[in-house]
């Protein structure tokens, strides 16, 4: 089945620090991927998405690569700030044979940034 | 562009009572999915819905769970006779028709979602 393996957190950086956070995923046929941002208390928002292989989702200076060779789409960052501490979630997206978009998550890595 | 809307963002309940969620989706969305998220972990999918067709159901959704959208626009997750297992954050996302092309995946908004607690 589908899945997707994400670093284990906390990762905890300085501000202005440069950020990774590794992603790689398994799945049958061609899937949509995407990085989510979870707040405390809050819901998930898109953060970044791409659809095929080689295509950069970037956003608010986040910045993640489609690497079919690698099956990986790891998210990077070069300077980040205190109001990016959150969970992040990795995922893909598979259209099944019914038209429905079956979307797996990554278990999430919490992301701290220090003054 | 008001969002997903989910009410109520709090609940708690004693074990055995029932409970229902309400989930509003972005107004031009016709695809309307429920997931479920423990402490730590990602969400994990529960039922999705086409308009007011359910497509789709996890066997994570035991018959203590049913979930309706009778109009094609909001919908409610019940959860009958609760346990303790079913304290989580239930999250409700939507997300419009997609294109033609097997490429256009089209991303799944969420809500803020409603935190269970059975005491």
């Amino acid at each position: 089945g589908d899945s997707v393996t994400q670093m284990e957190g906390p990762v905890t950086l300085s501000e202005e620090a440069f950020l990774t956070i590794n992603c790689t995923y398994t799945a049958t046929g061609y899937p949509s991927l995407f990085w989510y941002v979870q707040y405390p208390g809050e819901g998930l928002q898109l953060l970044l998405k791409a659809t095929k292989a080689d295509d950069k989702g970037s956003n608010k200076g986040f910045e993640a690569t489609y690497r079919k060779e690698t099956t990986s789409f790891h998210l990077e960052k070069g300077s980040v700030q205190v109001s990016d501490s959150a969970v992040y979630f990795c995922a893909l997206s598979v259209m099944n044979s019914g038209g429905y978009q079956k979307v797996t998550f990554g278990t999430g890595t919490k992301l701290q940034v220090i003054p | 562009d008001t969002g997903v809307s989910q009410d109520p963002r709090h609940k708690i309940t004693k074990r055995g009572q029932n409970v229902t969620f309400r989930c509003d989706p972005i107004s031009e969305h016709n695809r309307l999915y429920w997931y479920r998220q423990t402490l730590g972990q990602g969400p994990e999918f529960l039922t999705y819905f086409q308009n007011e067709a359910q497509l789709e159901k996890s066997r994570l959704l035991s018959d203590r769970f049913s979930a309706e959208r009778p109009k094609g626009s909001f919908s409610t997750l019940e959860i009958q006779r609760t346990e303790q297992g079913d304290s989580a954050m239930y999250l409700c996302a939507s997300s419009s028709q997609p294109g033609q092309t097997k490429y256009s995946n089209q991303p799944q908004h969420f809500g803020d979602g409603t935190r269970l607690s059975i005491l």
